[in-house]
């Protein structure tokens, strides 16, 4: 089956610093990459996607490019805020698949 | 406007006891799903449903049973038999199944055993 493997967290951070979330996957098929977000206490939302090679979703300053060759696709953002501390789910879905989660990345960024 | 729904907030289980999770979407999304999550860990599909009155099991489906009568409703009842019930329970809709859409979530029950 498809799986997920994200860096563990919790990934802790100062403000304005970089982050970079790295994913790396195997699914059958062709998928569909997403990344989502998690804040405290709710549901799932979602944060970008990807639906083909070298494709780059980006939301909210947040960017991750669809590797194809790497099976990758790596979440960052160049400068953090307080507001982005959550935990981040990397997740492909093939075409009469399911969608996977990894297991999720918590970062925590202090002021 | 659109969106899913989830009720309650938080469900209070008494031992023995059957407890049933809402969910309800607009969108007019043919797929729904039900998740479980655990702390700090991801989530764990339960059930899920292509159409109404059909329904398939999950990576963890036992303990736990649905129903589809209706396209907007997919409740979602944590029974007895299910030893260790407490977690946040997460409600997903997406258009189908079978294509590479995403899926969109509700804000989640969270289930506390007494």
């Amino acid at each position: 089956g498809d799986s997920v493997t994200q860096m563990e967290g919790p990934v802790t951070l100062s403000e304005e610093a970089f982050l970079t979330i790295n994913c790396t996957y195997t699914a059958t098929g062709y998928p569909s990459l997403f990344w989502y977000v998690q804040y405290p206490g709710e549901g799932l939302q979602l944060l970008l996607k990807a639906t083909k090679a070298d494709d780059k979703g980006s939301n909210k300053g947040f960017e991750a490019t669809y590797r194809k060759e790497t099976t990758s696709f790596h979440l960052e953002k160049g400068s953090v805020q307080v507001s982005d501390s959550a935990v981040y789910f990397c997740a492909p879905k093939a075409a009469g698949n399911k969608l996977t989660f990894g297991g999720g990345t918590r970062v925590l960024v202090k002021p | 406007d659109g969106g899913i729904t989830q009720s309650p907030k938080y469900l209070f289980r008494k031992e023995g006891q059957n407890v049933t999770l809402s969910c309800e979407q607009n969108l007019n999304h043919d797929a729904m799903y039900w998740y479980r999550q655990d702390p700090g860990q991801g989530l764990r599909l339960i059930y899920y449903s292509q159409i109404v009155n059909d329904f398939q099991k999950g990576d963890i489906a036992e303990g736990y049973s649905v129903s589809r009568e209706k396209k907007e409703s997919f409740p979602l009842t944590v029974t007895s038999a299910q030893k260790n019930p407490t977690a946040f329970y997460l409600c997903a809709s997406s258009p189908r199944k079978g294509g590479r859409e995403t899926q969109y979530f509700g804000p989640g029950t969270r289930l506390l055993v007494l």
